[in-house]
Protein backbone atom coordinates (compact mmCIF):
# COMPACT_ATOMS: atom_id res chain seq x y z
CA UNK A 1 0.00 0.00 0.00
CA UNK A 2 1.61 3.32 -1.23
CA UNK A 3 1.44 5.63 1.34
CA UNK A 4 2.55 7.99 -1.37
CA UNK A 5 1.96 8.40 -5.16
CA UNK A 6 3.13 9.82 -8.31
CA UNK A 7 0.02 8.52 -10.79
CA UNK A 8 1.99 10.08 -14.24
CA UNK A 9 5.20 7.60 -14.63
CA UNK A 10 6.00 10.25 -17.07
CA UNK A 11 5.18 13.94 -18.38
CA UNK A 12 6.59 15.32 -21.55
CA UNK A 13 6.30 19.28 -22.43
CA UNK A 14 7.41 21.58 -24.42
CA UNK A 15 10.34 23.78 -23.33
CA UNK A 16 9.13 27.43 -22.28
CA UNK A 17 6.08 25.92 -21.04
CA UNK A 18 4.43 25.09 -17.39
CA UNK A 19 5.31 21.68 -16.10
CA UNK A 20 3.05 20.29 -13.46
CA UNK A 21 3.92 17.07 -11.43
CA UNK A 22 1.47 15.60 -9.09
CA UNK A 23 1.79 13.77 -5.71
CA UNK A 24 -0.59 12.30 -3.59
CA UNK A 25 -0.69 10.76 0.08
CA UNK A 26 -2.89 8.85 2.23
CA UNK A 27 -0.88 9.41 5.49
CA UNK A 28 -2.79 12.82 7.60
CA UNK A 29 0.21 12.47 9.97
CA UNK A 30 2.72 13.78 7.19
CA UNK A 31 3.40 16.72 7.82
CA UNK A 32 6.41 18.04 5.48
CA UNK A 33 6.86 17.29 2.08
CA UNK A 34 9.51 17.23 -0.27
CA UNK A 35 10.53 16.98 -4.02
CA UNK A 36 13.74 15.44 -5.30
CA UNK A 37 15.35 15.55 -9.20
CA UNK A 38 17.18 12.68 -10.18
CA UNK A 39 19.21 12.43 -13.17
CA UNK A 40 20.73 9.14 -14.76
CA UNK A 41 24.13 7.67 -12.81
CA UNK A 42 23.56 10.06 -10.09
CA UNK A 43 21.68 10.43 -6.11
CA UNK A 44 18.64 12.32 -6.15
CA UNK A 45 18.81 16.09 -5.38
CA UNK A 46 16.64 18.14 -3.08
CA UNK A 47 14.62 20.36 -4.55
CA UNK A 48 12.50 22.29 -2.64
CA UNK A 49 10.16 21.32 0.35
CA UNK A 50 6.64 22.86 1.88
CA UNK A 51 5.15 22.56 5.49
CA UNK A 52 1.62 21.84 6.25
CA UNK A 53 1.34 25.32 8.05
CA UNK A 54 1.69 26.48 4.59
CA UNK A 55 0.02 25.94 0.98
CA UNK A 56 2.88 27.01 -1.44
CA UNK A 57 6.61 27.29 -1.29
CA UNK A 58 8.70 29.18 -3.78
CA UNK A 59 11.98 29.07 -5.60
CA UNK A 60 12.97 30.47 -8.80
CA UNK A 61 11.19 28.89 -11.17
CA UNK A 62 9.88 26.24 -9.06
CA UNK A 63 6.49 26.19 -6.66
CA UNK A 64 5.04 23.55 -4.35
CA UNK A 65 1.58 23.63 -3.95
CA UNK A 66 0.10 22.22 -0.85
CA UNK A 67 -3.75 20.71 -0.40
CA UNK A 68 -3.92 19.08 3.03
CA UNK A 69 -7.61 18.61 2.82
CA UNK A 70 -7.65 16.70 -0.62
CA UNK A 71 -3.99 15.48 0.67
CA UNK A 72 -2.46 16.45 -2.87
CA UNK A 73 0.98 18.71 -3.51
CA UNK A 74 1.77 19.47 -7.17
CA UNK A 75 5.20 20.67 -8.16
CA UNK A 76 4.99 23.65 -10.66
CA UNK A 77 7.99 24.37 -12.91
CA UNK A 78 8.18 27.71 -15.50
CA UNK A 79 8.98 28.33 -17.72
CA UNK A 80 10.52 24.37 -18.31
CA UNK A 81 13.92 24.05 -19.75
CA UNK A 82 15.92 20.91 -21.08
CA UNK A 83 17.90 20.94 -17.95
CA UNK A 84 15.17 20.06 -15.73
CA UNK A 85 14.33 16.38 -18.17
CA UNK A 86 14.83 14.59 -15.45
CA UNK A 87 13.03 11.90 -12.42
CA UNK A 88 10.99 13.75 -9.88
CA UNK A 89 9.72 11.98 -6.43
CA UNK A 90 7.94 13.58 -4.22
CA UNK A 91 8.53 12.50 -0.45
CA UNK A 92 6.49 13.34 2.95
CA UNK A 93 7.64 13.16 6.32
CA UNK A 94 6.51 13.34 10.18
CA UNK A 95 8.87 16.35 10.66
CA UNK A 96 8.90 15.33 14.61
CA UNK A 97 10.35 11.98 13.92
CA UNK A 98 13.89 12.52 12.79
CA UNK A 99 14.19 8.62 12.08
CA UNK A 100 12.55 6.56 8.89
CA UNK A 101 9.24 8.43 7.79
CA UNK A 102 10.74 9.96 4.55
CA UNK A 103 8.29 7.78 2.35
CA UNK A 104 8.85 8.60 -1.25
CA UNK A 105 6.77 7.85 -4.15
CA UNK A 106 8.03 6.06 -7.53
CA UNK A 107 8.73 9.16 -9.47
CA UNK A 108 7.70 10.87 -12.93
CA UNK A 109 10.10 11.16 -15.84
CA UNK A 110 10.14 14.32 -16.82
CA UNK A 111 10.84 15.05 -20.55
CA UNK A 112 11.09 18.85 -21.87
CA UNK A 113 11.21 18.89 -25.32
CA UNK A 114 13.64 22.06 -27.48
CA UNK B 1 27.49 18.97 -1.61
CA UNK B 2 26.68 17.00 1.63
CA UNK B 3 30.16 15.37 0.90
CA UNK B 4 28.70 11.75 0.91
CA UNK B 5 30.77 9.01 -0.80
CA UNK B 6 29.64 5.64 -2.02
CA UNK B 7 32.20 2.61 -2.78
CA UNK B 8 31.96 0.75 -4.53
CA UNK B 9 29.96 2.68 -7.47
CA UNK B 10 29.34 -1.06 -9.08
CA UNK B 11 29.81 -4.42 -7.87
CA UNK B 12 28.41 -7.33 -9.33
CA UNK B 13 28.33 -10.27 -7.49
CA UNK B 14 27.24 -14.07 -7.44
CA UNK B 15 24.14 -15.47 -5.80
CA UNK B 16 25.23 -16.19 -2.08
CA UNK B 17 27.76 -14.53 -1.73
CA UNK B 18 28.28 -11.44 1.13
CA UNK B 19 28.46 -8.19 -0.01
CA UNK B 20 29.19 -4.82 2.04
CA UNK B 21 28.96 -1.07 0.66
CA UNK B 22 30.11 2.23 2.28
CA UNK B 23 29.05 5.64 3.12
CA UNK B 24 30.93 7.89 4.24
CA UNK B 25 30.03 11.44 4.76
CA UNK B 26 32.59 14.17 6.07
CA UNK B 27 29.98 16.46 7.76
CA UNK B 28 29.24 14.64 11.21
CA UNK B 29 25.93 14.34 10.57
CA UNK B 30 24.15 12.03 13.17
CA UNK B 31 21.46 10.91 10.69
CA UNK B 32 22.22 7.78 7.93
CA UNK B 33 20.18 6.07 5.51
CA UNK B 34 20.40 3.51 3.37
CA UNK B 35 17.83 3.10 0.84
CA UNK B 36 17.33 1.00 -2.83
CA UNK B 37 15.77 2.49 -5.94
CA UNK B 38 13.35 0.12 -7.72
CA UNK B 39 11.19 0.77 -10.64
CA UNK B 40 7.91 1.63 -9.78
CA UNK B 41 8.65 1.80 -6.18
CA UNK B 42 10.66 4.69 -5.63
CA UNK B 43 13.22 4.75 -2.58
CA UNK B 44 12.38 2.66 -0.32
CA UNK B 45 14.20 2.60 3.10
CA UNK B 46 16.15 0.02 4.43
CA UNK B 47 17.95 0.79 7.83
CA UNK B 48 18.80 4.03 9.41
CA UNK B 49 21.25 5.09 12.04
CA UNK B 50 20.69 8.13 14.61
CA UNK B 51 23.88 7.97 15.83
CA UNK B 52 27.02 5.57 16.63
CA UNK B 53 26.09 2.47 17.38
CA UNK B 54 22.33 3.07 16.73
CA UNK B 55 20.88 1.34 13.95
CA UNK B 56 17.08 0.19 13.45
CA UNK B 57 15.13 -1.55 10.90
CA UNK B 58 13.31 0.55 7.84
CA UNK B 59 10.62 -0.73 5.15
CA UNK B 60 12.95 -3.20 3.84
CA UNK B 61 15.26 -4.31 6.01
CA UNK B 62 15.25 -8.17 5.60
CA UNK B 63 18.36 -9.74 4.21
CA UNK B 64 19.97 -6.67 5.27
CA UNK B 65 22.37 -5.69 8.44
CA UNK B 66 23.81 -1.92 8.80
CA UNK B 67 26.95 -1.28 11.05
CA UNK B 68 27.92 1.81 12.22
CA UNK B 69 31.05 1.88 14.52
CA UNK B 70 32.20 5.88 13.58
CA UNK B 71 30.20 8.90 13.00
CA UNK B 72 31.71 9.34 9.30
CA UNK B 73 30.85 5.45 8.15
CA UNK B 74 28.00 3.78 7.52
CA UNK B 75 27.92 0.34 6.11
CA UNK B 76 25.08 -2.12 4.48
CA UNK B 77 25.81 -5.76 4.91
CA UNK B 78 24.16 -8.18 2.40
CA UNK B 79 24.95 -11.43 4.46
CA UNK B 80 24.10 -13.87 1.46
CA UNK B 81 23.09 -12.00 -1.72
CA UNK B 82 20.14 -13.26 -3.72
CA UNK B 83 19.27 -11.75 -7.10
CA UNK B 84 16.09 -10.28 -5.99
CA UNK B 85 18.64 -7.70 -4.14
CA UNK B 86 20.12 -6.25 -7.29
CA UNK B 87 19.35 -2.67 -7.70
CA UNK B 88 20.68 1.09 -6.58
CA UNK B 89 22.05 1.73 -3.42
CA UNK B 90 21.32 5.31 -2.22
CA UNK B 91 23.18 6.60 1.22
CA UNK B 92 21.34 9.38 2.83
CA UNK B 93 22.44 12.06 5.69
CA UNK B 94 19.91 14.65 7.71
CA UNK B 95 19.92 18.14 7.68
CA UNK B 96 17.20 19.67 8.97
CA UNK B 97 14.63 18.63 7.52
CA UNK B 98 15.55 17.50 4.21
CA UNK B 99 17.47 14.34 3.45
CA UNK B 100 20.83 14.28 1.06
CA UNK B 101 21.95 11.38 -0.68
CA UNK B 102 24.88 10.03 -2.12
CA UNK B 103 25.90 9.06 -6.00
CA UNK B 104 24.56 5.42 -5.39
CA UNK B 105 25.62 1.70 -5.84
CA UNK B 106 24.99 -0.08 -8.78
CA UNK B 107 24.52 -4.15 -7.50
CA UNK B 108 23.98 -6.86 -9.62
CA UNK B 109 23.64 -10.57 -8.10
CA UNK B 110 24.04 -13.13 -10.80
Amino acid sequence: DQQVKQNSPSLSVQEGRISILNCDYTNSMFDYFLWYKKYPAEGPTFLISISSIKDKNEDGRFTVFLNKSAKHLSLHIVPSQPGDSAVYFCAASEGGNYGQNFVFGPGTRLSVLP
Amino acid sequence: DAGITQSPRHKVTETGTPVTLRCHQTENHRYMYWYRQDPGHGLRLIHYSYGVKDTDKGEVSDGYSVSRSKTEDFLLTLESATSSQTSVYFCAIRQNYEQYFGPGTRLTVT
